[in-house]
């Protein structure tokens, strides 16, 4: 399996764009986690499904936040309008059941200027 | 509300070293997860225990449950396992992990 994939991998954005991060899971994972790290806050959970229904959203900062997984194998991350205190590292994690081990994908660096 | 906390935040050592890296926790746990972030940002599952001790390579994790305290030993210690080493609980109840705000380990040649 190839492990979990995030794309982009990169993104430059300016303040006010809508930006869209992508997971993909490992195959059979039934859970997924997305985490925001920064050097002030370190890794903070944003949200997590479970057989793709949201489960706790209690970390999403805000509304202009939002995650969907349409299926098993893809959940997105939108950030609309984004703001320059949106730049960290944006991990997607899966697990294959409740309270098990994490694997985590490559992670998204965003930056808006 | 369960709070985690790693020492030391810092951590230099010369190659070959014994090191160790502390983990305490404030409410029972389901789970304790050492994770390591090397530079490049990549993070890596170590071990998740709940009690005991695992071992993997040069790498040891213990628990103390009753202390509500785990450990991450590296034995002959290589400028390769210099990373960021991450330390989380796992509650009952949910999935959500409380994480450590890391050890930065160096070890030089």
């Amino acid at each position: 399996d190839a492990g979990v994939i995030q794309s982009p991998r990169h993104e430059v954005t300016e303040m006010g764009q809508e930006v869209t991060l992508r997971c993909k899971p490992i195959s059979g994972h039934d859970y997924l986690f997305w985490y925001r790290q920064t050097m002030m806050r370190g890794l903070e959970l944003l949200i997590y499904f479970n057989n793709n229904v949201p489960i706790d959203d209690s970390g999403m900062p805000e509304d202009r936040f939002s995650a969907k997984m349409p299926n098993a194998s893809f959940s997105t991350l939108k950030i609309q309008p984004s703001e320059p205190r949106d730049s960290a590292v944006y991990f997607c994690a899966s697990s294959v059941y409740r309270g098990y081990e994490q694997f985590f994908g490559p992670g998204t660096r965003l930056t808006v200027l | 509300k369960n709070e985690v906390e790693q020492s030391p935040q810092n951590l230099t050592a010369q190659e070959g070293e014994f090191i160790t890296i502390n983990c305490s926790y404030s409410v029972g746990i389901s789970a304790l997860h050492w994770l390591q972030q090397h530079p490049g940002g990549g993070i890596v599952s170590l071990f998740m225990l709940s009690s005991g001790k695992k071992k993997h390579g040069r790498l040891i994790a213990t628990i103390n449950i009753q202390e509500k305290h785990s450990s991450l030993h590296i034995t002959a210690s290589h400028p390769r396992d210099s990373a960021v080493y991450i330390c989380a609980s796992g509650n009952f109840g949910n999935e959500k992990l409380t994480f450590g705000t890391g050890t930065r380990l160096t070890i030089i040649p």
